[in-house]
Formats: C-alpha cells, sequence, structure tokens
C-alpha cells in the first residue's frame, strides 16, 4: 500500500526558509518511472502544483516559483524534500505531497497524496 | 502556461439527481501520438486531501464508484455524476498534467439542494 506523510514546521517567520519532508511508504524512488510531486493550497482556495521530482533525478518546477524552490530527493531515507526560501505570509498553506508515475516515456497524473501539513507564516 | 477554469464555482443539486462539472484548458491537452487527454479528476472533501476519481480524462480510478464519469477531449471536458449521493458533497478540482506546470482548475464546490 502506497503511503506518503508531510512533515515540517507549523509556523514560519516571513524571510525565513521553509523545509518541508515527504516520507515515502510502500514504494521507492529508486524504481524507474517513480515521481513524488508537490502541490500546495491556501486555506479556502485552489490547488496549487509547485514541483515535481522522478527516480532519474528529473525535476520540474513552476515558473512563477522556481527561483525560490528546490526538490531533492534522499533515496536512503526514502524520502522527498521541498524547500522555500524568503516566505511570505501568502505562503501560508497546507503543503501536500503525491506519487506519480512515468510511464513509456510519458507522465501520469497524481495518484495517491499525502494528508497535508500546514503552515502559516507569520511573525 | 496551460489555464484551466471550470464552470460552475458551485452547484446545488437534489439527491438522486445528475450533476455536471465543465473543465476548460487555455490549449488543447490532447498528445496526439496516444491519442489521450492529459485530464485528472479529483474529489476534495473537507479536512481531507484531494483524491483521484478519473485520468485520461474518462478513465475511472479503482474503486471510484462507477456514477463517476469523465468525458471530453481537446480543450472541453465534462465530470458527470449521476444518482448524487449525500456523500458526493465535496470540491471538483480537474487538473493537466500535458506540460508543466500542473495547473489546476479553480474548483467546483458541490451541495445538495
Amino acid at each position: 500500500q502506497i503511503t506518503l506523510k508531510e512533515s515540517g514546521p507549523t509556523l514560519v517567520k516571513p524571510t525565513q526558509t521553509l523545509t518541508l519532508t515527504c516520507t515515502l511508504s510502500g514504494f521507492s524512488l529508486s524504481t524507474s518511472g517513480v515521481g513524488v510531486g508537490w502541490i500546495r493550497q491556501p486555506p479556502g482556495k485552489a490547488l496549487e502544483w509547485l514541483a515535481l521530482i522522478y527516480w532519474d533525478n528529473d525535476k520540474r518546477y513552476s515558473p512563477s516559483l522556481q527561483s525560490r524552490l528546490t526538490i531533492t530527493k534522499d533515496t536512503s531515507k526514502n524520502q522527498v524534500v521541498l524547500t522555500m526560501t524568503n516566505m511570505d505570509p501568502v505562503d501560508t498553506a497546507t503543503y501536500y505531497c503525491a506519487h506519480t508515475f512515468r510511464s513509456g516515456g510519458s507522465v501520469n497524473y497524481m495518484d495517491v497524496w499525502g494528508k497535508g501539513t500546514t503552515v502559516a507564516v507569520t511573525s | 502556461d496551460i489555464v484551466m477554469t471550470q464552470s460552475p464555482d458551485s452547484l446545488a443539486v437534489s439527491l438522486g439527481e445528475t450533476a455536471t462539472i465543465n473543465c476548460k484548458s487555455s490549449q488543447s491537452i490532447l498528445y496526439s501520438s496516444n491519442n489521450e487527454n492529459y485530464l485528472a479528476w479529483y474529489q476534495q472533501k473537507p479536512g481531507q486531501p484531494p483524491q483521484l476519481l478519473i485520468y485520461w480524462a474518462s478513465t475511472r480510478e479503482s474503486g471510484v464508484p462507477d456514477r463517476f464519469s469523465g468525458s471530453g477531449s481537446g480543450t472541453d471536458f465534462t465530470l458527470t455524476i449521476s444518482g448524487l449521493q449525500a456523500e458526493d458533497v465535496a470540491v471538483y478540482y480537474c487538473q493537466q498534467y500535458y506540460t508543466t506546470p500542473y495547473n489546476f482548475g479553480q474548483g467546483t464546490k458541490l451541495e445538495i439542494k
């Protein structure tokens, strides 16, 4: 059974760097085709796609946030880490990670999501 | 970027009736080499993460009731919920995975009339 669990601080101050960890279970990022994405959702608002990393270290970022985002993987710990610099109150949101995969060269949908972790940005 | 626009923003439907949610992409998300539409639908209930309902525009995810169906191609897509049940109250999102950023629609809130 595939599960993902997000973890990180619940509170960060403006200008600080946010580091979120997604711990994977039931699958491995060393397996061909596997990917993990990050998505966020401000309170009462829509989902926003942030970034994605595949087993072969192929990385994709939202152009609007690319300068602030870094996604990495630690295969030995079966974790994916997302860092976001220069945090602002508008970055207050629930942050989700989700499983995806690439097959036959084609990207795919996100089929299993973590429960999310809520981050508030306030001084 | 591909912009995804859903309509309506909210709707109220009576139990047992049919709910229809539309999603329009700003450019075609039909990949000609495999004739697949790179479109997914998600359901999000209050306090829960999104749950995948439909992918490739019309393929139902395992375990999803068959009252949920997806249709459309190119730029225009529809999620249909037949025989609405109380547990279907949620916000529904479409998402394109044709090209990054894999944008979502703004969401459609479904309530019981």
